[in-house]
């Protein structure tokens, strides 16, 4: 069967501090794999997609992840973490169909 | 602004009563798509249209619910004789397929329920 796990629901790193947030599926052909971010009370907004090609990719607000198709994993990582990242963060893959299929969230807290 | 759009973005209502959501996708975009988010959870894919197709319905949605995109351009999401256990965030996104293999969706608002 398809799914996604995403360990930790919640995650709490020092300002300054790497942001790792962990991702990994199930799934006998390796999906297409997005990122998205959740603000309080708002929608989703794309961080970072993989597709093909590069395994790293970078998205937007220094977020990047990386493909390891042996481990099955899209680990989500930040350098330096900035206050402003503090949100809920979702892996979701396409397992080659019509629609996402979400993890549970982890939520990213920053510690002044 | 041209991305997704949603209405309304709150909604209080007392249970049995219906209620009915819009969502606005980018113009260009012919597919259009429902998920449900329940606190604390991941969104739930609910249904998804092409142009003005339905071409796929999760089980979640149960006979209470529909949903139209009359002229492949908005669509509405009506849910009929609320239940306490609808209350969540409706999420609608919308893509322009098959452009794309992967698919990108992106993301409106949402309308958050809540049923008294």
């Amino acid at each position: 069967a398809q799914s996604v796990t995403q360990l930790g629901s919640h995650v709490s790193v020092s300002e300054g501090a790497l942001v790792l947030l962990r991702c990994n599926y199930s799934s006998s052909v390796p999906p297409y794999l997005f990122w998205y971010v959740q603000y309080p009370n708002q929608g989703l907004q794309l961080l970072l997609k993989y597709t093909t090609g590069a395994t790293l990719v970078k998205g937007i607000n220094g977020f990047e992840a990386e493909f390891k198709k042996s481990e099955t994993s899209f680990h989500l990582t930040k350098p330096s973490a900035h206050m402003s990242d503090a949100a809920e963060y979702f892996c979701a893959p396409n397992f080659g169909n019509e629609k996402l299929t979400f993890g549970t969230g982890t939520r990213l807290t920053i510690i002044p | 602004d041209t991305g997704v759009s949603q209405d309304p973005r709150h909604k209080i209502t007392k249970r049995g009563q219906n209620v009915t959501f819009r969502c606005d996708p980018i113009s260009e975009h012919n597919r259009l798509y429902w998920y449900r988010q329940t606190l604390g959870q991941g969104p739930e894919f609910l249904t998804y249209f092409q142009n003005e197709a339905q071409l796929e319905k999760s089980r979640l949605l149960s006979d209470r619910f529909s949903a139209e995109r009359p002229k492949g351009s908005f669509s509405t999401l009506e849910i009929q004789r609320t239940e306490q256990g609808d209350s969540a965030m409706y999420l609608c996104a919308s893509s322009l397929s098959p452009r794309e293999l992967y698919n990108e969706q992106f993301f409106g608002p949402g309308t958050r329920l809540t049923v008294l």
